[in-house]
C-alpha cells in the first residue's frame, strides 16, 4: 500500500500570507498526486490534479509542485475563504489513499 | 454538470450491514472512469472506501476489504455501497465521487451522507 504523509498537520497563517503544505509518499508515483480542499459539512474540493495542473475555476493563487515522493500545495496570498483543510491524494496504484490532512487556520 | 446524491439511514446498529446509494445524474454511469466511496470518521482525514469501473469490476481499501462491496445499477443510473458488521468505528460521512479519467482525481463529489453506528 502507498501511504502518504501531509506535513504539518496543523497550520496558522494570516491574511496575504504565503503558505506551503508538503505531501510525502512511500513509494514513488511520478505526478498521480492531487490535492483536495474541504470544510465541514460541504464536499471535497479539487483544487489540482496531476501534481500541478489547476483544476477549472481554481483561483490561480493556488498551486501544485512535485514528482515522484515529494509533492507541495502553495497559496500564494491566503484569502479569508482558503481556511480550510487540505488533504493529497495518490491515484499511481489502483488502491488509492489520501493523506491525514492538513488544517489551515486564521492566526 | 454531474451531480451525485448520498441516500441511505442514517444510523445503523453495530454488527449490521451500511448500505448506501449514490444517485448520478448529468451523466451516464457508463461514462466516468470510475465510481467511488470516501469517508471521513469525526476528526479524522479522508478514507479512500474502493471503487467501481462501469465494466463492474473493483477495487477497494485493503483495510476494508473483507467488509465492503461496491456495485452498479445502470437501469437507475446510481452505484451502491455496502460495508457489513459495522462498528462505532465506522461513524462517519460518506462521500460518493467521480473519477473523471485514468489520471485518477475525484472530480466531483456528493455532499455526504452523515452515519451514525449505535445501539
Amino acid at each position: 500500500d502507498i501511504q502518504l504523509t501531509q506535513s504539518p498537520s496543523f497550520l496558522s497563517a494570516s491574511l496575504g500570507d504565503r503558505v506551503t503544505i508538503t505531501c510525502r509518499s512511500s513509494h514513488s508515483i511520478g505526478t498521480f498526486l492531487n490535492w483536495y480542499q474541504h470544510k465541514p459539512g460541504k464536499a471535497p474540493k479539487l483544487l489540482i490534479y496531476t501534481a500541478s495542473s489547476l483544476q477549472s475555476g481554481v483561483p490561480s493563487r493556488f498551486s501544485g509542485s512535485g514528482y515522484g515522493t515529494d509533492f507541495t500545495l502553495t497559496i500564494s496570498s491566503l484569502q479569508p475563504e482558503d481556511f480550510a483543510t487540505y488533504s493529497c491524494q495518490q491515484s499511481y496504484s489502483t488502491l488509492y489513499s489520501f493523506g491525514q490532512g492538513t488544517r489551515l487556520e486564521i492566526k | 454538470q454531474v451531480q451525485l446524491q448520498e441516500s441511505g439511514p442514517g444510523l445503523v446498529k453495530p454488527s449490521e450491514t451500511l448500505s448506501l446509494t449514490c444517485t448520478v445524474s448529468g451523466s451516464s454511469i457508463s461514462s466516468a472512469y470510475y465510481w467511488g466511496w470516501v469517508r471521513q470518521p469525526p476528526g479524522k482525514g479522508l478514507e479512500w472506501m474502493g471503487n467501481i469501473y462501469h465494466t463492474g469490476s473493483t477495487h477497494y481499501n485493503p483495510s476494508l476489504k473483507s467488509r465492503v462491496t461496491i456495485s452498479l445499477d445502470k437501469s437507475k443510473n446510481q452505484f451502491s455501497l455496502e460495508l457489513s458488521s459495522v462498528t462505532a468505528a465506522d461513524t462517519a460521512v460518506y462521500y460518493c465521487a467521480n473519477v473523471f479519467d485514468s489520471s485518477g482525481y475525484f472530480q466531483y463529489w456528493g455532499q455526504g451522507i452523515l452515519v451514525i453506528v449505535s445501539s
